[in-house]
């Protein structure tokens, strides 16, 4: 167990509204990651940090912005969401020295 | 272009069967490869990993896989299915560089007949 848990789960959304989901690790790993999976597509990474403060975009940034201002929260902002970003979200950590990468739950979330 | 292949979208094995699920990847560099397993309604669990040395490596719940430099392949195998392996399975590429995204498959269904 990584550790890493994730908020909503579940959340049912309008078209045009913000939406912010969050990731939360316990171990303090350095390294954190957002993907989104879609039938057919796998995952798509979307956002990822290398410290707090540190982010770089991925493959699917459009749409998506995050912030990390503390070692253990990686938020994932929808500015305004749109039906194109109903998906299921996966966080995932890394640590240091290691190179595989430990997955949340994931959070469903639909865009209506 | 870095990516990973997965060919087969869904597999039907009989309890008790082998498997084998297909991976191939283009990768500029050396890569680290990985297996993950997804239970419906789940997230990812890591069931394998390569990173050098022996090139058959093994997993959790009974898997292996084996890399084939020249193939550029990872496939993954169990000699005997249980039901409980009815999941979907993701193949991923990485840099052999602590804090790179890793590239994913498109993933394959497993389900398990008796």
């Amino acid at each position: 167990d990584a550790g890493i848990t994730q908020s909503p789960r579940h959340k049912v959304t309008e078209t045009g509204t913000p939406v912010t989901l969050r990731c939360h690790q316990t171990e303090n790993h350095r390294y954190m990651y957002w993907y989104r999976q879609d039938p057919g597509h796998g995952l798509r990474l979307i956002h990822y940090s290398y410290g707090v403060k540190d982010t770089d975009k991925g493959e699917v940034s459009d749409g998506y912005s995050v912030s990390r201002s503390k070692t253990e929260d990686f938020l994932l902002t929808l500015e305004s969401a749109t039906s194109s970003q109903t998906s299921v979200y996966f966080c995932a950590i890394s640590v240091d020295t290691a190179y595989e990468q430990y997955f949340g739950p994931g959070t469903r979330l639909t865009v209506t | 272009a870095q990516s990973v292949t997965q060919p087969d979208i869904h597999i039907t094995v009989s309890e008790g069967a082998s498997l084998e699920l297909r991976c191939n990847y283009s990768y500029g560099a050396t890569p680290y490869l990985f297996w993950y397993v997804q239970s419906p309604g789940q997230g990812l669990q890591l069931l394998l990993k390569y990173f050098s040395g022996d090139t058959l490596v093994q997993g959790i719940k009974g898997f292996e896989a084996e890399f084939k430099r020249s193939q550029s392949s990872f496939n993954l195998r169990k000699p005997s299915v249980h039901w409980s392996d009815a999941a979907e399975y993701f193949c991923a590429v990485g840099a052999q560089q602590a804090g790179t995204a890793l590239i994913f498959g498109k993933g394959t269904t497993l389900s398990v007949s008796s």
